[in-house]
């Protein structure tokens, strides 16, 4: 089955450090990779649909410049977040499709906690 | 707007039966996902419906109504794993997920 991998899955940072999430299609390509945010007993919230070649779609109120998205290969996103504060904390998930039809699920990654302090 | 409702928690016993129900108002609709996400771990996929009727997959079961906007997730013979949250999401016009809340399931012995 499709195979998403998400590292680091914890990270504990000082504020004001930036921090990069990997993303990757272990066992298939993926030409769009959504970021996820989710806060503690709330749902899942759309950051970003992040396509391979080209600019990520950003969700309305979400920081283009603070949430830096690169998807450089079929394989791999990235997500930075810059400069981290504490109230960038949370759990941050992605995933990915292995094609476009409209039946295809979304596969996640195993979701990296990020904790400022 | 768009809007997915799902209950918030639900309580049953090993071994029974429980309904998750989920209802939806979005423009367009191109298929209803359910996945199930253990606490702090990310959502797993285990449902997809377009067309009315009954998907059966093992002890699960997905039923899906457009007309009425309206779905349920079946669970049988519930296992104390079975713990975790429901997630409806729906695939609109624009081939956006929209995501429900999600529906705590708690399992008791």
């Amino acid at each position: 089955g499709a195979v998403v991998s998400q590292h680091p899955s914890w990270v504990i940072c000082k504020s004001g450090t930036s921090v990069k999430i990997e993303c990757r299609s272990l066992d298939f390509q993926a030409t769009t990779m959504f970021w996820y945010r989710q806060f503690p007993k709330q749902s899942l919230m759309l950051m970003a649909t992040s396509n391979e070649g080209s600019k990520a779609t950003y969700e309305q109120g979400v920081e283009k410049d603070k949430f830096l998205i690169n998807h450089a290969s079929l394989t791999l996103s990235t997500l930075t977040v810059t400069s981290a504060h504490p109230e960038d904390s949370s759990f941050y998930i992605c995933s990915a499709r292995e094609t476009d039809r409209v039946s295809q699920p979304q596969h996640f990654g195993d979701g990296t906690r990020l904790s400022i302090l | 707007g768009q809007n997915i409702d799902q209950p918030t928690e639900m309580t049953a016993t090993e071994g029974a039966i429980v309904q998750i129900n989920c209802t939806y108002q979005t423009s367009g609709f191109n298929g209803l996902f359910w996945y199930q996400q253990h606490a702090g771990e990310a959502p797993t996929f285990l449902s997809y419906n377009v067309l009315d009727g009954l998907e059966e997959k093992g002890r699960f079961s997905s039923f899906l109504s457009r007309s009425k906007g309206y779905s349920y997730l079946l669970l049988k013979e519930l296992q104390m794993k079975d713990s975790a949250s429901y997630l409806c999401a729906v695939k609109d016009s624009n081939y956006q997920l929209i995501w429900g809340a999600g529906t705590k399931l708690i399992i008791k012995p």
